[in-house]
């Protein structure tokens, strides 16, 4: 039972275009979503989170959008940059979902 | 500070085989949880501990177990080895349990097991 899909395995975008990568869960328990960047050999980071009870939140070039009706959150980030390039992984987490689910990643490539 | 140690980074066992995964978490930090990581699959939570003691499992066979220490490092075992363990498993460290601190988690660089 995967309750939090991202269903993108992969993504290419131009340098300086905006990147969009998407996640939707189904488990309604769920009120904290993070997004985390892995580079490959090294551990994933944790890159930016929002609370259920915002929709928006910005850091720098990332903002994360939340829709709960939709159960769906988005990763955007502007200017993409080359050293965006990196596996990005959504997870969510509750006090009452006991544990921190992540989905299956999306690869992003930023072609220059 | 630290980050999160794993050791070892690579090893290959061969099927029927058990291995023994070791975790030091950053400095302070008394949450692990563990996570294998497959193509496809993304992470996949297998345990978390806290002060020693398991806190959640996740839905794995009774093959993977875990354990945490007084100082907090923890070890994760893998019993009778199966070709579908080959994986990269990944450590990662927390001041308090994941769902109580939002879930922003300090992951190690994994280790990376082969079954041959």
């Amino acid at each position: 039972d995967q309750q939090v899909k991202q269903n993108s395995p992969s993504l290419s975008v131009q340098e300086g275009r905006i990147s969009i990568l998407n996640c939707d869960y189904t488990n309604s328990m769920f009120d904290y979503f993070l997004w985390y960047k892995k580079y490959p050999a090294e551990g994933p980071t944790f890159l930016i989170s929002i609370s259920s009870i915002k929709d928006k939140n910005e850091d720098g070039r990332f903002t994360v959008f939340l829709n709960k009706s939709a159960k769906h959150l988005s990763l955007h980030i502007v200017p993409s940059q080359p050293g965006d390039s990196a596996v990005y992984f959504c997870a969510a987490s509750g006090m009452k979902a006991q544990k921190l689910v992540f989905g299956q990643g999306t690869r992003l490539t930023i072609n220059p | 500070k630290a980050g999160v140690t794993q050791t070892p980074r690579y090893l290959i066992k061969t099927r029927g085989q058990q291995v023994t995964l070791s975790c030091s978490p950053i400095s302070g930090h008394r949450s692990v949880s563990w996570y294998q990581q497959t193509p496809g699959q993304g992470l996949q939570f297998l345990f978390e501990y806290f002060s020693e003691t398991q806190r959640n499992k996740g839905n794995f066979p009774g093959r993977f177990s875990g354990r945490q220490f007084s100082n907090s490092r923890s070890e994760m075992n893998v019993s009778t080895l199966e070709l579908g363990d080959s994986a990269l498993y990944l450590c990662a460290s927390s001041q308090e349990p994941a769902t109580a601190n939002t879930g922003e988690l300090f992951f190690g660089e994994g280790s990376r097991l082969t079954v041959l």
